[in-house]
């Protein structure tokens, strides 16, 4: 695999359903990041890891709660989700230096029944 | 804080000829980064292009070049010879030279190519 892969591609679940999203990056970035992608909406940046601390936290509800055991993977663990919450969830990554690109993966799409 | 508008929800153009896309931006910074990113339809999200503040040259990736204009703080996207492979959602995002890592993002453009 190459680039950056995101697992399950598509995923529906219950709002009293507990999930997990996995992301993992090939590219020896140290950086990672969670977005969420609405209809029509600006990509809203949720976490930020760099050398697998969180630097960011954009407000997100605590329903969504994100995890990096190493530089290459990350996690967003879901529970208890809402409606509203479905969305595109994007991973990106980036070697972290001023100005550098985000690589994405193609995302998971989320339905919340 | 800073903001990023796109105020063409959906453009189209014919194959082979030009388009630009618009973006602007709010700042009160002077040294920035700006990208253009593609998203083509249940595909991932990929840079075309990226400007550095300090750099008054536009930026160019061979059919897409960058208008940019610091002053009016205006960062369009021009592609040239348009191709059906072109069509998908653009993005315009800005970014300070600071140690934020975060993208301020714009809602979009989506871009049709008519054959």
């Amino acid at each position: 695999e190459t680039g950056v892969t995101q697992t399950p591609r598509h995923l529906v679940m219950g709002m009293t359903n507990k999930k997990s999203l996995k992301c993992e990056q090939h590219l020896g970035h140290n950086a990672m990041y969670w977005y969420k992608q609405s209809a029509k909406k600006p990509l809203e940046l949720m976490f930020v890891y760099n050398f697998k601390e969180q630097t960011e936290n954009n407000s997100v509800p605590s329903r969504f709660s994100p995890e990096c055991p190493n530089s290459s993977h990350l996690f967003l663990h879901l529970h208890t989700l809402q409606p509203e919450d479905s969305a595109l969830y994007l991973c990106a990554s980036s070697q972290e230096r001023i100005g550098d690109e985000q690589y994405f993966g193609p995302g998971t799409r989320l339905t919340v029944t | 804080a800073q903001t990023v508008t796109q105020s063409q929800p959906e453009m189209s153009v014919q194959e082979a000829e030009t388009v630009t896309l618009s973006c602007t931006y709010d700042t009160s910074e002077s040294d920035y980064y700006l990208f253009w990113y593609k998203q083509p339809p249940s595909r991932q999200m990929i840079l075309v292009i990226r400007q550095e503040a300090y750099k008054q040259q536009n930026a160019t990736e061979n059919r897409f070049s960058v208008n940019f204009q610091k002053a009016a703080k205006s960062f369009s996207l021009k592609i040239s010879d348009s191709q059906l492979g072109d069509a998908a959602m653009y993005f315009c995002a800005y970014r300070s030279a600071g140690s934020n890592y975060q993208l301020i993002w714009g809602a979009g453009t989506k871009l049709i190519i008519k054959p």
